[in-house]
């Protein structure tokens, strides 16, 4: 069975300071891996896949993952944290052998102080 | 704006009773998808529709039921209400369902049960 998991609850930042979330996963055949951010009372926006290529994924409000097949890993990173950035995060995998759903993980709690 | 429309945004509701979550996809989207956030649970897959057939099936209670109309909006119907049905209900759509594409996400429904 496809799963994710997110090993940090929370994580916590200064502002201009580099950010990672992490992300491992664990699936048969090839991983189809997403990150998406969700802000208080919103819906998830989608921020950058993983489908096939450069191991280095570039995504919206400048943020990159990195895939990692040895370690099946697909950490999601940041330069440089803005206060805005603070919100939770949520890795997850495409499920292509039913219906293509997405299993989420449960989400790391991004937190940018000033 | 994801092109995603979900209604209604709030509903309070008493144990027992029975309503109806309503979702629009983007344009053009043939699959729809209805995931449950909860603070225990995370988010968790319910059920899909890919052009009115169901096409895959998550951890949704027998009480709860969906379908997709012609016109391709979907309604998940909740009855018999518990206290712990009390979530927050997403819709997402995407253009195919088993590709590689990312779902876009509606702002969600928030449901509670007293």
């Amino acid at each position: 069975a496809q799963s994710v998991a997110q090993p940090e609850d929370q994580v916590n930042v200064a502002e201009g300071n580099p950010l990672t979330v992490k992300c491992t996963y664990s699936v048969s055949g090839n991983p189809y891996l997403f990150w998406y951010v969700q802000y208080p009372n919103r819906g998830l926006q989608f921020l950058l896949k993983y489908i096939t290529g450069d191991n280095l994924v570039k995504g919206s409000y400048g943020f990159e993952a990195e895939f990692n097949k040895s370690q099946t890993s697909f950490h999601l990173k940041k330069p440089s944290a803005l206060v805005s950035d603070s919100a939770l995060y949520f890795c997850a995998v495409r499920d292509g052998g039913q219906g293509g759903k997405l299993i989420f993980g449960q989400g790391t709690e991004l937190s940018v102080k000033p | 704006d994801s092109g995603v429309t979900q209604t209604p945004k709030h509903l309070i509701t008493a144990t027992g009773q029975r309503v109806t979550l309503r979702c629009s996809p983007r344009s053009g989207d043939l699959s729809v998808y209805w995931y449950q956030q909860s603070l225990d649970q995370g988010l968790q897959f319910l059920i899909q529709y890919y052009n009115g057939e169901e096409r895959a099936k998550g951890n949704i209670l027998e009480r709860f039921s969906a379908q997709q109309f012609p016109d391709l909006h979907s309604e998940l119907n909740l009855s018999s209400l518990e206290l712990g049905d009390s979530a927050l209900y997403f819709c997402a759509s995407s253009v195919i369902g088993a590709d590689t594409g990312e779902l876009f996400f509606g702002e969600g429904s928030r449901l509670t049960v007293l």
